[in-house]
């Protein structure tokens, strides 16, 4: 079965720490992952995408397939990185998204 | 801050009344699709749609219905059938249904249902 799985609700750091958001996946065939994030009173937006491979706003994601994970990294935090991260595994030729929970970062002064 | 809209941002019905979301896209995307977001259970896809006139069931469509007849518009219909119907949803949108694109997401309308 097709899943995703953010094993965190809530990941609090301070400013300046590195940060990784954990993300696990199921799925048989070629993935395509994303992380979406939610900033307070903002709307659902795309970060990144695995495919490419780009960098945004610091943070980066390497798809590993082996360990069938997705995580997401930055390597000193902001306090404007505080939000809502879903992780999505997009199903092939529908379009369907499946979400993990969501962690919430929280970045402490 | 146009792109995908939905209306209204917060919605109040009695239990047993049946409710229509609107949701309205003018990025000429193909693929629209309706999520419920639940604290601490992520989204969960509702309905999808990847051409006018056609739509699937996603994975949570009990107690739901949806149209499409223009590009533009997917509107859900929340039933009384639907048993938990006070939720967050979010409607979203993306160039063509593959998993490869992008949804754009619209702002989202919670309905408390009493």
């Amino acid at each position: 079965a097709q899943r995703v799985t953010q094993p965190e609700k809530l990941l609090s750091v301070f400013k300046g720490a590195p940060v990784e958001l954990k993300c696990n996946y199921s799925y048989s065939g070629s993935p395509e992952l994303f992380w979406y994030v939610q900033y307070s009173r903002q709307r659902l937006q795309l970060l990144l995408r695995h495919i490419s491979r780009e960098s945004i706003k610091g943070f980066t994601a390497d798809l590993n397939k082996g360990e069938t994970s997705f995580h997401l990294k930055k390597p000193f935090a902001q306090e404007e990185d505080s939000a809502m991260y879903y992780c999505a595994l997009g199903s092939g030729n529908t379009g369907k998204l499946i979400f993990g929970q969501g962690t919430t970062l929280q970045v402490k002064p | 801050d146009g792109g995908i809209t939905q209306s209204p941002k917060y919605l109040f019905r009695k239990e047993g009344q049946n409710v229509t979301l609107s949701c309205e896209q003018n990025l000429n995307h193909d693929a629209m699709y309706w999520y419920r977001q639940d604290p601490g259970q992520g989204l969960r896809l509702i309905y999808y749609s990847q051409i006018v006139n056609d739509f699937q069931k996603g994975d949570i469509a009990e107690g739901y219905s949806v149209s499409r007849e223009k590009k533009e518009s997917f509107p859900l219909t929340v039933t009384s059938a639907q048993k938990n119907p006070t939720a967050f949803y979010l409607c979203a949108s993306s160039i063509q249904a593959s998993g490869r694109y992008e949804q754009y997401f619209g702002p989202g309308t919670r309905l408390t249902v009493t």
